[in-house]
C-alpha cells in the first residue's frame, strides 16, 4: 500500500517559519488531484488548512502557505504562533483515484 | 453551514461487527460532486483513511482493509453508514466522517468533519 512521509516533527520559536514536507512513492502525487493539508488539535476533529496543493479555506491564516511539486509537496508556516502547536497531516489520491491515504502526520512544536 | 455526527456504539467485542451512523444537515448527499469519508485515529497514531461514498453512490475503500468495510448511503435520511466487520482490539479508534467536494478542476479536501466517535474493541 502506498503512502505518504511526513518527518516526525519539527520546531521553531515564535515568530519563525517552519516548513514540513510530504513525499509520495512514485506517481503517487499529482495523479488525481492535488493535497491537502489538514491541523489536528489533541481531542479536537482536524481542520482543512489546505486543499489543491495550495489555496486556503476562509478563515485560514495567510500565514500557512503550500506548494506542490512533482512527488512531493510542502506547508510552510510563518511567523510561528503558540496556537499553531498542532499535528499536521498531508492527504492525497493515490493510484489513479483509487483511494485516499493520509501521510504519517508531523508533530510542530512551538519553542 | 455543513454539520456532520457520528453515531454507534462505544463499545464492541472481537470478532464483532461495528456500524457506525453519519448524520448530515446542510448539504444532501446527493448533490453533484459530494463525497462523504470515514477516517479514524487509534489512540497516539496518525490518521487513517478508511472509505468513501459519492454522491452518486460510487464508494472508494483503504485496500488493506476493504474485505471488512461496507460503506452505504441513505440519501432520504441524509446519512452515510459504514460497516465493519471481525473487529479487533487494534481497530479501537476514534472515528471522524467527513465532507468533500469533488469540483470540475479541483478536489476541495475534507472541508467539514463531525466530532469523532470513540470505539473501543475489548471483550
Amino acid at each position: 500500500q502506498s503512502a505518504l512521509a511526513q518527518p516526525a516533527s519539527v520546531s521553531g520559536s515564535p515568530g519563525q517559519s517552519v516548513t514540513i514536507s510530504c513525499t509520495g512513492a512514485s506517481g503517487d502525487l499529482g495523479r488525481c488531484n492535488r493535497v491537502t493539508w489538514y491541523q489536528l488539535h489533541p481531542g479536537k476533529a482536524p481542520r482543512l488548512m489546505i486543499y489543491d496543493a495550495s489555496k486556503r479555506p476562509s478563515g485560514v491564516s495567510n500565514r500557512f502557505s503550500a506548494s506542490q511539486s512533482g512527488n512531493t509537496a510542502s506547508l510552510t508556516i510563518s511567523g510561528l504562533q503558540a496556537e499553531d502547536e498542532a499535528d499536521y497531516y498531508c492527504c492525497s489520491y493515490v493510484d489513479s483515484c483509487d483511494y485516499v491515504i493520509f501521510g504519517g502526520g508531523t508533530k510542530v512544536t512551538v519553542l | 453551514q455543513i454539520t456532520l455526527k457520528e453515531s454507534g456504539p462505544s463499545l464492541v467485542k472481537p470478532r464483532q461487527t461495528l456500524t457506525l451512523t453519519c448524520s448530515l444537515s446542510g448539504v444532501s448527499l446527493d448533490t453533484t460532486g459530494v463525497g462523504v469519508a470515514w477516517i479514524r485515529q487509534p489512540p497516539g497514531k496518525a490518521l487513517e483513511w478508511l472509505a468513501l461514498i459519492y454522491w452518486d453512490a460510487d464508494t472508494r475503500y483503504r485496500p488493506d482493509v476493504r474485505s471488512r468495510l461496507s460503506i452505504t448511503m441513505d440519501t432520504s435520511k441524509n446519512q452515510v453508514v459504514l460497516t465493519m466487520t471481525d473487529m479487533d482490539p487494534v481497530d479501537s479508534a476514534t472515528y471522524f466522517c467527513a465532507h468533500s467536494r469533488q469540483y470540475d478542476a479541483f478536489w476541495g479536501g475534507y472541508d467539514y468533519w463531525g466530532q469523532g466517535a470513540l470505539v473501543t474493541v475489548s471483550s
